[in-house]
């Protein structure tokens, strides 16, 4: 299975600003996902972190939000643009590892305030 | 597009109980049916998965089972213990979509 990081753990930020979450993998994967959590709810897949192309939205989802990065196999970024209170939720990024299976990563914990 | 339906939202159980928890999905070429388990601040974590190439998985308590014709896969725990209390989430179908999960508490 991969071993997945993110940074940060969590964050506190002010409305209006952007925080950008990083996820490292220690292992070449070809997917990489981006989900939200809010608080006591289940996962939703904000987009598809595509290698060397524009990240696949959902959705309810747009770039301009949610920019997304891939630089190569092993590492991708996700900004939370323009924050509101709205935006507090936790942030995960996942991986699959063989055909289907995701490994996600530790999240990071999101306050707007 | 994929639609899960996870139910029950909430289930308490004794410990030594079983315990089910059941998805319905949508999209009849689904061929993947993965299980994870949440821990309070905890991320995701893949307890079982099946293909629909079979019908029943077993994994020491957990076990998972397939019905394709009437489109619903089952998580089985049996003799629960008070380290199962979790949420639990179905995925539907090698879609990326989750249900929206079930808490269960194991009382001892």
């Amino acid at each position: 299975s991969a071993v997945i990081s993110q940074k940060p753990s969590r964050d506190i930020c002010q409305r209006g600003t952007s925080l950008t979450i990083q996820c490292q993998v220690d292992s070449q994967v070809t997917m990489m996902f981006w989900y939200r959590q809010q608080p006591g709810q289940s996962l939703t897949l904000i987009a598809t972190a595509n290698q060397g192309s524009e990240a696949t939205y959902e959705s309810g989802f747009v770039i301009d939000k949610f920019p997304i990065s891939r630089p190569n196999l092993t590492f991708s970024t996700l900004t939370v643009s323009n924050m509101s209170p709205e935006d507090s939720s936790i942030y995960l990024c996942s991986v699959t590892s063989g055909p289907d299976t995701q490994y996600f990563g530790p999240g990071t914990r999101l306050t707007v305030l | 597009g994929e639609n899960v339906e996870q139910h029950p939202s909430t289930l308490s159980v004794q410990e030594g109980d079983s315990a089910v928890i059941k998805c319905t999905y949508s999209d009849s070429a689904s061929n993947y049916f993965p299980w994870y388990k949440q821990e309070l601040g905890k991320r995701p974590q893949l307890i079982i998965d099946i293909r629909s190439n079979v019908g029943e998985k077993k994994d020491q308590r957990i076990a998972v089972t397939l019905n394709k014709t009437a489109k619903h896969f089952s998580l089985h725990i049996t003799e629960t213990q008070p380290e199962d209390s979790a949420v639990y989430f179905c995925e539907g179908g090698n879609k990326l979509v989750f249900g929206a999960g079930t808490i269960l508490r194991v009382k001892s």
